[in-house]
């Protein structure tokens, strides 16, 4: 079966922390995977794509251990705003695995 | 320019009845996806449409849910007899690269 796994969380941390998010992927044979942001009971939004080498959008960084089918998401400097539930996607052929994802409370 | 756009947002219906969501891609987005979240759960991925290729069915509950697209327009995603079960947020999407999915609002549909 393929699947998406997650630590649900929540996440509680304050302003400015640096706070890491992993997943699994259970399906070798995914190529792509992305990480997507949802707020609460809205629709999911792309935050970014996940690179073999790894990569780093602002205050973002996302990485990929295909070895252990593993992938992270890294937040540094944490915003209000990031409070959100990250969602962990991998490609499954003509389809999108979601994880369940991690939520994520960042207080002042 | 216009997103993913869904009808209605929200639906009532009484269990048994049958019910017809909508999504509206985004024009040239050559696939479209629907999925299904329940209250408090990850996305579960429905049905897939690709141009003119035959659908990917396999996310499909049971035979009381189906979807029809128009070329690479409008879909709609049927659902007949509804249960209590079936209560959830259905979710389209459309894009023109596997990854990049642009979610439509979704329909909230409730069965009393």
């Amino acid at each position: 079966r393929k699947e998406v796994e997650q630590d649900p969380g929540p996440f509680n941390v304050p302003e400015g922390a640096t706070v890491a998010f992993n997943c699994t992927y259970s399906n070798s044979a995914s190529q792509s995977f992305f990480w997507y942001r949802q707020d609460c009971r809205k629709e999911p939004k792309l935050l970014m794509s996940v690179y073999s080498s790894g990569n780093e959008d602002g205050r973002f960084t996302a990485q990929l251990n295909r070895a252990s089918q593993y992938i992270s998401l890294l937040i540094r400097d944490s915003k209000l705003s990031d409070s959100a539930t990250y969602l962990c996607v991998a490609e499954a052929g003509t389809a999108l695995i979601f994880g369940k994802g991690t939520t994520l409370s960042v207080s002042s | 320019g216009a997103g993913v756009s869904q009808s209605p947002s929200n639906k009532v219906t009484e269990k048994g009845k049958d019910v017809e969501l909508r999504c509206d891609p985004i024009s040239g987005h050559t696939a479209l996806y629907w999925y299904r979240q329940r209250l408090g759960q990850g996305l579960e991925f429905l049905i897939y449409f690709q141009g003119n290729s035959a659908p990917d069915k396999s996310g499909l509950p049971s035979d009381r849910f189906s979807a029809e697209r128009t070329g690479e327009s409008v879909s709609t995603l049927t659902i007949q007899r509804t249960q209590q079960e079936d209560s959830a947020v259905y979710l389209c999407a459309s894009s023109s690269y596997l990854g990049e999915q642009y979610f439509g609002p979704g329909t909230r549909l409730t069965v009393t």
